[in-house]
């Protein structure tokens, strides 16, 4: 059975170093998403992307946030100067298909910012 | 905004318990209904769901019915396992080509043999 991928799956990093998380969606999906889950809160809402650019972002995708589709496989998210908030589990979900309103998801990237 | 509320855990149950675990949304025309869940160390899978009003979501043993009059959609399961015990995720997807998942809280089920 298709399935996302993500890598790492735990990244460890120094506050203000960039980080970039992969993901490889399933391969006949056309839209693309990134959630992140802060220990023991609900997952938010980053990012949605379609047809290679950004079709919604929530509050928390300010300018240190990006995302990229560098090839016709991989979605990444890069955050340019990490926080220490931004440690979380960061997962990538994509849908499309038959079952369009049906997100699957990958099994997250554990980053911490020290 | 959209909004999902769901019950307060963590819920402890012993083996063959019935379970429910509420959720209530709030959402403007008619959104598409879920429950995800996060085994341990795990992400998060789809469990079940329902895109219109009185459709009942089920898999593995578990049931939810879209209550458009009561805006719900709690899961529920007759005779729980130990496998069972994870974290549970309400969520909705609004229709008005509004893409993004929202979640609910999120409710630690631990079911004790």
């Amino acid at each position: 059975e298709p399935e996302v991928t993500q890598t790492p799956s735990h990244q460890v990093t120094q506050m203000g170093q960039e980080v970039i998380l992969r993901c490889v969606p399933i391969s006949n999906h056309l839209y693309f998403y990134w959630y992140r889950q802060i220990l023991g809160q609900k997952v938010e809402f980053l990012v949605s992307f379609y047809n290679n650019e950004i079709s919604e972002k929530s509050e928390i995708f300010d300018d240190q946030f990006s995302v990229e589709r560098p090839d016709g496989s991989n979605f990444t998210l890069k955050i340019r100067s990490t926080k220490l908030e931004d440690s979380a589990m960061y997962f990538c979900a994509s849908s499309g298909g038959l079952n369009y309103n049906e997100q699957f998801f990958g099994p997250g990237t554990r980053l911490t910012v020290l | 905004g959209n909004s999902v509320t769901q019950m307060e855990g963590p819920v402890t149950l012993s083996e063959e318990a019935f379970l429910t675990i509420n959720c209530t949304y709030t959402a403007t025309g008619y959104p598409s209904l879920f429950w995800y869940v996060q085994y341990p160390g795990e992400g998060l899978q789809l469990l079940l769901k329902a895109t219109k009003a009185d459709d009942k979501g089920s898999n593995k043993g578990f049931e939810a019915t879209y209550r458009k009059e009561t805006t719900s959609f709690h899961l529920e399961k007759g005779s729980v396992q130990v496998s069972d015990s994870a974290v549970y995720f309400c969520a909705l997807l609004s229709n008005f080509g509004n893409e993004k998942l929202t979640f609910g809280t999120g409710t630690r089920l631990t079911i004790i043999p």
